[in-house]
């Protein structure tokens, strides 16, 4: 089944060191979201890519960071995780235009120690 | 101002019900796309419903629809025959033809009661 896959679904990091997420999809779409999400509040769009082009939302703080190495594949790197950043990392895909909905990865849950 | 206003933040509703969840949306955009997506206490985002702004007909998918009022800029969803399995958490988001980004509402907790 065509799907977006993220991993690890958990990660635990210590303060201060550096980890990568993963996500990865096998739909071929152009556009491809992180987003992290805290506790029953929404999802907050970190950055998102339309094809190679990155977009990087104003108030996603610069500890965060992406890379889109080929359609298929992307990675969400802190580069120093703070407490504050422990939430669910969602990934998800969409092809370009205003009626295509967003399909989501189950998630990589983040705890910082 | 938001783009998407979700209201309520928890729900209530008595299994085989009705229920209704609201959502207001604003934006300058003629084409725009709304979407209602149900997150589970799991975590997992699955997408329920969409009605395109251009759309004539209020968009209906099983046991859900959406009640959709261009003038008012409201995409109301409603789920009719509520059951356990819908406790969850809904989230209304909109697309606009500018740009790839969704912007989601702050979500509604439904919780179905036996």
């Amino acid at each position: 089944d065509a799907m977006v896959i993220q991993n690890p679904r958990y990660q635990v990091t210590q303060f201060g060191k550096p980890v990568t997420l993963s996500c990865s999809q096998t739909l071929n779409h152009n556009v491809m979201y992180w987003y992290q999400q805290k506790s029953s509040q929404a999802p907050k769009l970190l950055f998102h890519y339309y094809d190679k082009d990155f977009n990087n939302e104003a108030d996603t703080p610069d500890n965060f960071q992406s890379r889109r190495p080929n359609t298929s594949f992307c990675f969400l790197d802190i580069r120093s995780p703070g407490l504050g950043d422990a939430a669910m990392y969602l990934c998800a895909t969409s092809p370009s235009g205003v009626n295509n909905e967003q399909f989501f990865g189950p998630g990589t849950r983040l705890t910082v120690l | 101002a938001q783009k998407i206003t979700q209201t309520q933040p928890g729900m209530f509703v008595q299994e085989k019900e009705a229920v209704t969840l609201d959502c207001t949306y604003d934006t300058s955009d003629p084409s725009y796309g709304l979407f209602w997506y149900k997150q589970p206490s799991s975590g997992e985002m699955i997408f329920l419903i969409y009605q395109g702004s251009y759309d004539q007909q209020n968009a209906t998918e099983g046991r859900y629809s959406l009640n959709f009022q261009k003038a008012r800029k409201s995409a109301n969803l409603v789920i009719s025959a509520s059951q356990l399995g819908d406790s969850a958490m809904y989230f209304c988001a909109m697309r606009e033809s500018r740009g790839n980004q969704f912007y989601f509402g702050t979500g509604t907790s439904l919780t179905v009661i036996p």
